[in-house]
């Protein structure tokens, strides 16, 4: 099936530091997704992409959707406390079937700021 | 307005029960999906549903059943539950089949 490989798993930074992080796959995808999950609740959605090589910011966070259509950047400028959590890549997949896209998820990177 | 919303928000079983949970799309959204998280780990595919109808199922045992209502409602079954199944069951929703999707706060099962 197809996979989302996330890097990196953790990050441990100071606040005010940038934060980057990817995604990557081998396989071509249309919709690049970000979302952001604290402990004991549901993933947010930060920014969506839809077309190869766009760039596009959400405040503090800019995300790159890559011009192969297999990879896609998150950046985060100026981290703040509340920037703690774990973000997930996310791009719609094909059923075994050929049916409705689910998505497919990576396996998040752990963002933890230090103080 | 509100968001996606889920009930229970836990969920205690016992091996062999079964369990529903619920769950609200953001008003006007029409498609519904449901995922399962197990601890540290992203989201997984189970169903999602359009209109009333399957529109497309992750590799879960047929175990798991959902339905859609004419509100646009979901509710999603476990029969035969396994410890295994223990996990955050989290509900998506999307304007129409589209991919962008906006999740609920989910419902955490544990089976004992």
């Amino acid at each position: 099936g197809q996979q989302l490989n996330q890097s990196p798993q953790s990050m441990f930074i100071q606040e005010g530091e940038d934060v980057s992080m990817n995604c990557t796959s081998s396989s071509i995808f249309n919709t690049w997704l970000w979302y952001k999950q604290d402990p004991g609740e549901g993933p947010v959605l930060l920014i969506a992409l839809y077309k190869a090589g766009e760039l596009t910011s959400n405040g503090r966070l800019t995300a790159q959707f890559g011009i192969t259509r297999k990879d896609s950047f998150l950046n985060i400028s100026a981290s703040i406390p509340s920037d703690v959590g774990i973000y997930f890549c996310a791009a719609p997949g094909r059923g075994s079937g050929g049916g409705a896209d689910g998505l497919t998820f990576g396996k998040g990177t752990h963002l933890i700021i230090q103080p | 307005d509100a968001g996606v919303t889920q009930s229970p928000t836990h969920l205690i079983k016992t091996r062999g029960q079964q369990v529903t949970l619920r769950c609200s799309p953001i008003s006007g959204h029409k498609s519904v999906s449901w995922y399962q998280q197990v601890l540290g780990q992203g989201p997984q595919f189970i169903f999602q549903y359009y209109e009333k109808e399957e529109r497309g199922r992750g590799n879960f045992p047929d175990r798991f059943s959902a339905r859609q209502f004419p509100n646009y409602s979901s509710e999603l079954n476990v029969n035969a539950l396994l410890l295994g199944d223990s996990a955050l069951y989290l509900c998506a929703s999307s304007l129409l089949t589209e991919e962008t999707q906006y999740f609920g706060p989910g419902t955490r099962l544990l089976v004992l």
